[in-house]
């Protein structure tokens, strides 16, 4: 099936640095990745969808200047958390399809601590 | 915006039992996806339902898809300690072509 990697796994970060957060789709082109948050216990929330070669689409409420995303590559996407604080401390995770209308597979996850 | 209601949020049962969960959204859906996620993992896609009425199967477990394609549910026949984890269902929507618009999930505990 169908392979999408994160990195860092975990990452801790000291308040008011910056975090980047990899997210590769092994064994296919996405020219469309997703990122999600997820708080302890919790559903999904999408954050925003990468599109590769232009900007992100970013939902409601998530700030772009704070959630940096590039997705350089049809197999990878970045995120950037900028300025972090310990409110961002959370589980990230990344998902990817092999085209539009097609089942997502998503990445294993990045928990950042913020200190 | 589009709102994919799960119900309920914990469920515990024996294990030999069998479990529910209940998808709801409050517009009609193109499509309805499921989610499995164990502890302290992520998401792993189960199914995608697309027609009215749709009815899969994968060995113990059930999936539906309401006639209104407003509804689904997942149903396990005779849980089973690996069965254990959080069953999410996904419908389209969000800012994104096809970022999805996850329900709060359902958390399956199974007692031996």
């Amino acid at each position: 099936g169908a392979v999408v990697s994160q990195h860092p796994s975990r990452v801790i970060c000291k308040s008011g640095t910056s975090v980047k957060i990899e997210c590769r789709s092994l064994d296919f082109q996405a020219t469309t990745m997703f990122w999600y948050r997820q708080f302890p216990k919790q559903s999904l929330m999408l954050m925003a969808t990468s599109n590769e070669g232009s900007k992100a689409t970013y939902e409601q409420g998530v700030e772009k200047d704070k959630f940096l995303i590039n997705h350089a590559s049809l197999t990878l996407s970045t995120l950037t958390v900028t300025s972090a604080h310990p409110e961002d401390s959370s589980f990230y995770i990344c998902s990817a399809a092999p085209g539009q209308g097609l089942v997502q597979y998503f990445g294993p996850g990045t928990r950042l601590t913020v200190t | 915006g589009q709102q994919v209601m799960q119900i309920p949020q914990y469920q515990h049962v024996q294990e030999g039992e069998d479990f529910t969960t209940y998808c709801n959204s409050s517009t009609t859906l193109s499509n309805i996806q499921w989610y499995k996620q164990r502890p302290g993992g992520h998401p792993v896609f189960l199914i995608q339902l697309v027609k009215s009425g749709e009815v899969k199967k994968q060995k113990r477990l059930t999936f539906q898809f309401g006639e209104a394609k407003k509804n689904s549910s997942l149903h396990i026949t005779a849980t089973q300690t690996t069965d254990v984890g959080t069953y999410f269902c996904a419908g389209p929507g969000g800012g994104g072509a096809d970022g999805l618009t996850f329900g709060k999930g359902t958390h399956l505990i199974i007692q031996p």
